[in-house]
C-alpha cells in the first residue's frame, strides 16, 4: 500500500521569498510522484512529475521538485514566490497497475503576502 | 488540442431532478475519471472509464450513474441528489497512470 503525507496544511511566505512545500511518501515500490496545483473554484493543473528519471524535476512556472529515496521526499520548491502562486498544491504517489494506485495528500494552501 | 472540457461551469439542482455532467477530451487519452471535491479536501475517486471498461468506487451512491457514449466523452447523470452532494465535480483524463491527469475546469454543483 501507499501513503502520501503533506506535512504542512497551510504555509505563508512573502512575495519575493522562497517556497518550500513538503511531502513524505509511501511505497513498497518505486512510485510515480506528482505536484497538482489547485487555484480557487478551478480544475487541478500539473505542475511537475517524477517518473524514476531524474530526480531534480522541474516543473512550470519556477517551480521543482527533488525527489529523495532515502528520505522518502519530494517536496515543492521555488526560489522566489510571486503572488499568483497563492493556491492549494497537492502532492500525489501513483504506483504501475492502475487507477487503484494514485493517492493523493491531504493538500498545502500556500498564501503570498505582499 | 490540450484540454479537458466540462460542463456546464455552475449548477444548482433540487432533489427531485435529473441533471447531466458532461466531460469532453480530444488528446486521444484512453483514460478517463470523475472526481468530487468538498471544501478544503483533496479530489475523491468516483468513476474510471479505461480502455473501454467503467470501474467504479463500490462507496458512491446508485444516483450518480456515469455513461461513456465513446472514447472521448464522459457523463455523470445525477438523479434524486441529496444537499452533502453538494461539490466541485473534476473530470480528468490520461494516457497512462504515471504520465499524470489533465484535468477540467470543474462544475460546481449545488444541491437544494
Amino acid at each position: 500500500a501507499q501513503s502520501v503525507t503533506q506535512l504542512d496544511s497551510h504555509v505563508s511566505v512573502s512575495e519575493g521569498t522562497p517556497v518550500l512545500l513538503r511531502c513524505n511518501y509511501s511505497s513498497s515500490y518505486s512510485p510515480s510522484l506528482f505536484w497538482y496545483v489547485q487555484h480557487p473554484n478551478k480544475g487541478l493543473q500539473l505542475l511537475l512529475k517524477y517518473t524514476s528519471a531524474a530526480t531534480l524535476v522541474k516543473g512550470i512556472n519556477g517551480f521543482e521538485a527533488e525527489f529523495k529515496k532515502s528520505e522518502t521526499s519530494f517536496h515543492l520548491t521555488k526560489p522566489s514566490a510571486h503572488m499568483s502562486d497563492a493556491a492549494e498544491y497537492f502532492c500525489v504517489v501513483s504506483l504501475s497497475g492502475g487507477y487503484q494506485k494514485v493517492t493523493f495528500g491531504t493538500g498545502t494552501k500556500l498564501q503570498v503576502i505582499p | 488540442d490540450t484540454e479537458v472540457t466540462q460542463t456546464p461551469k455552475h449548477l444548482v439542482m433540487g432533489m427531485t431532478n435529473k441533471k447531466s455532467l458532461k466531460c469532453e477530451q480530444h488528446m486521444g487519452h484512453r483514460a478517463m475519471y470523475w472526481y468530487k471535491q468538498k471544501a478544503k479536501k483533496p479530489p475523491e475517486l468516483m468513476f474510471v472509464y479505461s480502455y473501454e471498461k467503467l470501474s467504479i468506487n463500490e462507496s458512491v451512491p446508485s444516483r450518480f450513474s456515469p455513461e461513456c457514449p465513446n472514447s472521448s466523452l464522459l457523463n455523470l447523470h445525477l438523479h434524486a441528489l441529496q444537499p452533502e452532494d453538494s461539490a466541485l465535480y473534476l473530470c480528468a483524463s490520461s494516457q497512462d497512470f504515471t504520465f499524470g491527469y489533465t484535468f477540467g475546469s470543474g462544475t460546481r454543483l449545488t444541491v437544494v
